[in-house]
């Protein structure tokens, strides 16, 4: 198993542009998790999907944010238009229902210039 | 809401020698999982030891082992002769078990940051 899988690694952007993050779940997990992490706040829920549909994406810092999971294996996180203030490293994790831990991604570092 | 608190932002140990990462949570729920996850400077969010509340017995992985106090409310790692590949950011984090909400939730403390010196 790849385990999951972010892409890209990093991002650097310029102010106002759309970003896109994308994220490739374990096979056989049905919960897909998108957490924000920096230095001042540390990891943050930004929001989490079960069986492709969002439950809880009260962490979504404002509309300029949004998150999306077409299948079961796979989801996307857009930022549109991007602030420098949204510069972090932005993880994926996936999950199966039950005690499992989650199983993280590697991270994009995104940087807004 | 549950949270978790780590009290320890930074800690050092000796090569070779032991150390124990506090972490105390708070919950209303009888039944639950705690864990903690490691982060080294390459940012891999890495599961190292996980525990249910159910058990009484404490989980050991290898050289890392908990003690889990279910009444205080305290889950701190102990890892046994600590290496220089131990150093990282060491997180405590809590799921819940019931419910599509809190039993999918996993709440993070703020972190310890663990050096190891040689």
């Amino acid at each position: 198993d790849a385990g999951v899988i972010q892409s890209p690694r990093h991002e650097v952007t310029e102010m106002g542009q759309e970003v896109t993050l994308r994220c490739k779940l374990i096979s056989g997990h049905n919960s897909l998790f998108w957490y924000r992490q920096t230095m001042m706040r540390g990891l943050e829920l930004l929001i989490y999907f079960n069986n492709n549909v969002p439950i809880d994406d009260s962490g979504m810092p404002e509309d300029r944010f949004s998150a999306k999971m077409p299948n079961a294996s796979f989801s996307t996180l857009k930022i549109q238009p991007s602030e420098p203030r949204d510069s972090a490293v932005y993880f994926c994790a996936s999950s199966r229902q039950g005690w499992d831990g989650y199983t993280f991604g590697s991270g994009t570092r995104l940087t807004v210039v | 809401a549950q949270t978790v608190t780590q009290s320890q932002p930074e800690m050092s140990v000796q090569e070779a020698e032991t150390v124990t990462l506090s972490c105390t949570y708070d919950t209303s729920e009888s039944d639950y999982y705690l864990f903690w996850y490691k982060q080294p400077p390459s940012r891999q969010m890495i599961l190292v030891i996980r525990q249910e509340a159910y058990k009484q017995q404490n989980a050991t992985e290898n050289r890392f082992s908990v003690n889990f106090q279910k009444a205080a409310k305290s889950f701190s790692l102990k890892i046994s002769d600590s290496q220089l590949g131990d150093a990282a950011m060491y997180f405590c984090a809590y799921r819940g078990s019931r419910g599509e909400t809190s039993g999918s939730r996993l709440t993070f403390g703020e972190g310890t940051q663990l050096t190891v010196n040689p």
